[in-house]
């Protein structure tokens, strides 16, 4: 059984990173696509963006400057960071695995999601 | 961005009811729909991908239709563990867009 645990601060102050790591169990990293979703209140589910096991990555436009994403398979985690955030960007930021299977992707084995606040 | 629009917003039903969500994409998504349930304080679960195809282990009485801008997700007799929110996603192109969420209760 797959398990993904995303971890980082709780807190982070306007204008600084948000860092997150997402780290896998029952399962390797390799030779899948990994993501980052998150929710709040005003926007609903937001799909932040997808990295392959390879490192190559597609990020949604409206976060792209602000944005990145990496993986570590020795580890079997990847990770985001978020730069200089606002308040907009307070949300529950949920991990998963993206499945490619006949044409179609989707996330089969998502994260239990962690809050992250942003404040001075 | 592709616009996925849910309706209803929030529907009230009892168990046993049959219950049917639909989606609207902004435009044409050939099949790339998924179908999402959501309890709270959990993650989301997929139920359907590929607009119809059932992701394994969810009961058969989820289904899921559609096909080009117009999708169905239909709960054939809701249980008392369905009442939840469900969420419709496009992965036709990026960035992956989300419905806004219908949510099923009592």
């Amino acid at each position: 059984q797959v398990e993904l645990q995303e971890s980082g601060p709780g807190l982070v102050k306007p204008s600084e990173t948000l860092s997150l790591t997402c780290s896998v169990s029952g399962g390797s990293i390799s030779n899948y696509y990994w993501s980052w979703t998150r929710q709040s209140a005003g926007k609903g589910l937001e799909w932040i963006g997808r990295i392959y096991s390879s490192g190559s990555s597609n990020i949604n436009p409206s976060l792209k400057s602000r944005v990145t994403m990496s993986v570590d398979t020795s580890n079997n985690q990847f990770s985001l960071e978020l730069s200089f955030v606002t308040a907009a960007d307070t949300a529950v930021y949920y991990c998963a695995r993206v499945y490619y299977y006949d044409r179609w992707y989707y996330a089969d084995y998502w994260g239990q999601g962690t809050l992250v606040t942003v404040s001075s | 961005d592709i616009q996925m629009t849910q309706s209803p917003s929030s529907l009230s039903a009892s168990v046993g009811d049959r219950v049917t969500i639909t989606c609207r994409a902004s435009q044409s998504i050939s099949s790339s729909l998924n179908w999402y349930q959501q309890i709270p304080g959990k993650a989301p679960k997929v139920l359907i991908y590929g607009a119809s195809s059932l992701q394994s282990g969810v009961p058969s009485r989820f289904s899921g239709s559609g096909s080009g801008t117009d999708f169905t997700l239909t709960i054939s007799s809701l249980q008392p563990e369905d009442f939840a929110t469900y969420y419709c996603q496009q992965t036709y192109s990026n960035p992956w867009t989300f419905g806004r969420g219908t949510k099923v209760d009592i």
